[in-house]
C-alpha cells in the first residue's frame, strides 16, 4: 500500500467511448503524475502537475486530457481512442522540495483495454 | 532521445551471488536518481535513490553507485535472493524544469535458485 490509489483498475472500452481515470492520494504530496507503460516499452510520461499547475505534456494526443482539481486528485479523461492506446496507465505522486528524495510513489495502474 | 538507458533487457544470476544492473544517462540537470522494482500488473516499488552530489549510498543488500564524469549509475544487489527476481527500473529526475522523472525501458532480473 503506497498511498495512491487508483480507479478502476481494469478498463475496457470502445474506440467511441468516454471514460474517465482516477488517481487519489493523500500523502501531503503535491505533485502528481501521469504514466503509460505498454508492452516491452519503457514507462512514457505523459503529464505532470505541480501545485495543481500543469508543468509537463509530453506531446500527448488530445484525446487523452488530465484533470487536476487539487493536489490530492488527477484525472486521466479518454475520448475515442485508439487501440494502440491499450496500456497499463499509472499514476504516481511525491513531494516536492524539502528533504525529498525524488522518490515517486506510484499506484497499482489502470489496465486500459480498447476494443 | 532516450536520456536514461539501460542497455540490458535482462539478467541471470546464482541465489547468493552479487547481482549488477546498469544504467546510464545523458543529462547533467537530474537531482536524483532512483531504482524502482517492478511485478507485472503491479506499480513500481522504490528501492533506494541517491542524490547527485554523492557517489554512493547503501541500504542493507542493495547499493546503488553513482560515476557523474561517466553519467553512469549502478545498483548492486548482495547477496541476491529469488524473491528479487523482477523488472528493475532506473530513473533520474529533476527539480526544476517541470519536476519531470524519466524511466530507463528495466532489466528483467532472474535469480536462480
Amino acid at each position: 500500500e503506497t498511498g495512491v490509489t487508483q480507479t478502476p483498475r481494469h478498463l475496457v472500452m470502445g474506440m467511441t467511448n468516454k471514460k474517465s481515470l482516477k488517481c487519489e492520494q493523500h500523502l501531503g504530496h503535491n505533485a502528481m503524475y501521469w504514466y503509460k507503460q505498454s508492452a516491452k516499452k519503457p514507462l512514457e510520461l505523459m503529464f505532470v502537475y505541480n501545485f495543481k499547475e500543469q508543468t509537463e505534456n509530453n506531446s500527448v494526443p488530445s484525446r487523452f486530457s488530465p484533470e487536476c482539481p487539487n493536489s490530492s486528485h488527477l484525472f486521466l479523461h479518454l475520448h475515442t481512442l485508439q487501440p494502440e492506446d491499450s496500456a497499463l496507465y499509472l499514476c504516481a505522486s511525491r513531494r516536492r522540495g524539502g528533504m525529498n528524495t525524488g522518490e515517486l510513489f506510484f499506484g497499482e495502474g489502470s489496465r486500459l483495454t480498447v476494443l | 532521445d532516450q536520456q536514461v538507458k539501460q542497455n540490458s533487457p535482462s539478467l541471470s544470476v546464482q541465489e547468493g551471488r552479487i547481482s549488477i544492473l546498469n544504467c546510464d544517462y545523458t543529462n547533467s540537470m537530474f537531482d536524483y536518481f532512483l531504482w524502482y522494482k517492478k511485478y507485472p500488473a503491479e506499480g513500481p516499488t522504490f528501492l533506494i535513490s541517491i542524490s547527485s552530489i554523492k557517489d554512493k549510498n547503501e541500504d542493507g543488500r542493495f547499493t546503488v553507485f553513482l560515476n557523474k564524469s561517466a553519467k553512469h549509475l549502478s545498483l548492486h544487489i548482495v547477496p541476491s535472493q529469488p524473491g528479487d527476481s523482477a523488472v528493475y527500473f532506473c530513473a533520474a529526475s529533476a527539480d526544476t524544469g517541470g519536476f519531470k522523472t524519466i524511466f530507463g525501458a528495466g532489466t528483467r532480473l532472474f535469480v536462480k535458485a
